[in-house]
């Protein structure tokens, strides 16, 4: 099974800072990466697909890039609503998910 | 707007047997795949099956091969996961999600909705 390894795994930060999380898979999965934010007793939210295309309705501030076997998820400037965990998901062969990265206020 | 929404979990004890739920609205369900994903408590995002619009494709993650099996019924816009020989780490909250493509076939899928989930705890 393909193995997704995020980091860190937490951190702190402030608003309006600008954050990278970064996963990568233990094998190459093309573009087939998404990343998720979960709030505390909420469902994942989808944030962005193909590695880099934002899901509708999600705002600019976030961005994803990276192909192969590295990915990371930007934040470019911290809103409160963003205190979360955010998750990747590979779906290359058939579906893992990173261990997760809870986001914590400062 | 697309809702869907979960039942079916509850208390069961070690070897016994559970029937999920989830009963989908605001899009055409019998377009899409669909999958069911568990999250233990406090842990991260489990993958657990997935079946094609049509029932023609089903797959399941190792862990629950053989005891747990994914069906849907098209015509009341329902999917179900029947799950056998529970164990307790099995326990966690089991989320619907519906998969973006069109007459996917639930390979190459992330998972655009999601239900609240309903919970599962196995213990004697």
């Amino acid at each position: 099974a393909i193995r997704m390894t995020q980091s860190p795994s937490s951190f702190s930060a402030s608003t309006g800072d600008r954050v990278t999380i970064t996963c990568r898979a233990s094998q190459g999965i093309s573009s087939y990466l998404a990343w998720y934010q979960q709030k505390p007793g909420k469902a994942p939210k989808l944030l962005i697909y193909a590695a880099s295309t934002l899901q509708s309705g999600v705002p600019s501030r976030f961005s994803g890039s990276g192909s192969g076997t590295d990915f990371t998820l930007t934040i470019s400037c911290l809103q409160s609503e963003d205190f979360a965990t955010y998750y990747c998901q590979q779906y290359y062969s058939p579906y893992t998910f990173g261990q997760g990265t809870k986001l914590e206020i400062k | 707007e697309v809702q869907l929404v979960e039942s079916g979990g509850g208390l069961v004890q070690p070897g016994r047997s559970l029937r999920l739920s989830c009963a989908a609205s605001g899009f055409t369900f019998d377009d899409y795949a669909m999958h069911w994903v568990r999250q233990a408590p406090g842990k991260g995002l489990e993958w657990v099956s997935g079946i094609s619009w049509n029932s023609g494709s089903i797959g399941y993650a190792d862990s629950v091969k053989g005891r747990f099996t994914i069906s849907r019924d098209n015509a009341k816009n329902s999917l179900y996961l029947q799950m056998n020989s529970l164990r307790a780490e099995d326990t966690a909250l089991y989320y619907c999600a519906k998969d973006p493509n069109y007459y996917g076939s639930g390979s190459y899928a992330y998972f655009d909705y999601w239900g609240q989930g309903t919970l599962v705890t196995v213990s004697s």
